[in-house]
């Protein structure tokens, strides 16, 4: 069946680097991309972007532009999520999921970014 | 790129029907046929209900249907149960590699 599993929740100070990381199984890695999807404390799900896992390709959404890093391993079958110069606005569950005929069919169980002085 | 518009809160009762619009533009509901909503329960992973506008995966109730009329895509959730009490995205390509979901609307069983 497929799964993906994220990586333990992390606690962060200002300025400083997350990066989350997703395992997938049960299904062939390089024939769907990851998306990345987070939601702030009361707020909505945000997309951030998309990866590629056969070619490496990329799609950031604007706001993060410049921020956020999007990679993967595919000897390991796993995907990474890397947003740099954090700040307390970040603080968020962060999701990745299976992308798939523009929808996001299975997703991880998501992972706490805490960012705090 | 602007989320799109959804009603914050729909309520009804046990049996009835609802329905959740969710209003984009020219630029991504309008033109592209890759509309697709989930169902998030707090503390939970977001679950795909509906995608390409109007197709059900396997092993989602036939009581969840969509639809779509210019630039806006609709939800409805025939037969309201209790379980179905939760908050609801809707999710389109916008173009240029980019998404966008919808500003998320919070559905009560009254």
């Amino acid at each position: 069946q497929v799964q993906l599993v994220q990586s333990g929740a992390e606690v962060k100070k200002p300025g400083a680097s997350v990066k989350v990381s997703c395992k997938a199984s049960g299904y062939t890695f390089t024939n769907n991309d990851i998306n990345w999807v987070r939601q702030a404390t009361g707020q909505g799900l945000e997309w951030m972007g998309w990866m590629n896992p056969k070619s490496g390709n990329t799609g950031y959404a604007q706001k993060f532009q410049g921020r956020v890093s999007m990679t993967r391993n595919k000897s390991i079958t796993t995907a990474y999520m890397e947003l740099s110069s954090l700040r307390s606005e970040d603080t968020a569950v962060y999701y990745c999921a299976r992308g798939n005929d523009g929808s996001s069919d299975y997703w991880g169980q998501g992972t706490l970014v805490t960012v705090s002085s | 790129q602007s989320a799109l518009t959804q009603p914050a809160s729909v309520s009804g009762s046990p049996g009835q029907s609802i329905t959740i619009s969710c209003t984009g533009t020219a630029s991504d509901v309008a033109i592209y046929n890759l509309v697709s909503w989930y169902q998030h329960h707090p503390g939970k992973a977001p679950k795909l209900m509906i995608y390409q506008f109007i197709k059900r995966p396997s092993g989602v109730s036939n009581r969840f249907s969509g639809s779509k009329s210019g630039n806006t895509a609709s939800l409805t959730i025939s037969e309201l149960q209790a379980e179905d009490e939760a908050d609801y995205y809707c999710y389109s390509y916008a173009g240029g590699d980019l998404f966008v979901f919808g500003t998320g609307t919070k559905v009560t069983v009254l």
